[in-house]
């Protein structure tokens, strides 16, 4: 158990649904992220949220949208998904300090399956 | 553009075998490189993590060698068992002053055989 959980932990869902990703970590970290983990690929960072502050948008479609209403939680929207965004979708939190070192720490992710 | 680029994508190794992981970097702003390690179904955990200013680390049967001047770095697994089957991702970090930001390899699928 890391502290960060995530749900659901798989999500099926067709292009015309609304659907949204849960995260929340009890580890009193005030940075979190969202990461889409795809085979054969880096883990790509999507969005980076520090005191609720979004932080980072690495020119991620605006059919992901992302909400942070305090440090502890988390969410992604999602709307209009295309198949290609079928991927684990992973939440990580940290202390938020900024310095190289820090270190994340991960949810077990949603599998994300769009038909 | 990768900036980390990480080899092989899959590695079978024997049980008690050496099971070794490279990864090579671009960007010399990095100053932190982490291995982290995943389970399936279970998202990446920190494994062991490195600063450019020394040339080895180890943590029990896990070491990383950093050759600074030809940026590379591997992960070296001694005495591997089936436990350490995971998938391994090298990454590398620098000082952003807000939060982390992470640059990940593409990831390495090991499996130690019996």
């Amino acid at each position: 158990e890391t502290g960060v959980t995530q749900t659901p932990r798989h999500l099926v869902m067709g292009m015309t649904n609304k659907k949204s990703l849960k995260c929340e970590q009890h580890l009193g970290h005030n940075a979190m992220y969202w990461y889409k983990q795809s085979a054969k690929k880096p883990l790509e960072l999507m969005f980076v949220y520090n005191f609720k502050e979004q932080t980072e948008n690495n020119s991620v479609p605006s059919r992901f949208s992302p909400e942070c209403p305090n440090s502890s939680h988390l969410f992604l929207h999602l709307h209009t998904l295309q198949p290609e965004d079928s991927a684990l979708y992973l939440c990580a939190s940290s202390h938020g300090t900024g310095q190289s070192n820090e270190k994340l720490f991960f949810g077990s992710g949603t599998q994300l399956s769009v038909l | 553009q990768q900036q980390v680029k990480q080899s092989p994508q899959s590695l079978i190794v024997q049980k008690g075998g050496i099971s070794i992981i490279n990864c090579a970097y671009e960007n010399t702003a990095f100053d932190y490189f982490p291995w982290y390690q995943q389970f399936p179904g279970k998202g990446p955990a920190l494994l062991i993590a490195i600063r450019p200013d020394v040339s080895e680390k180890k943590e029990g049967r896990f070491t990383i060698s950093f050759n600074k001047s030809a940026k590379q770095f591997s992960l070296h697994i001694m005495d591997s068992q089936p436990g350490d089957s995971a998938t391994y991702f090298c990454a590398a970090s620098r000082r952003t002053g807000t939060a982390s930001k992470l640059t990940f390899g593409t990831g390495t699928r090991l499996q130690v055989t019996l």
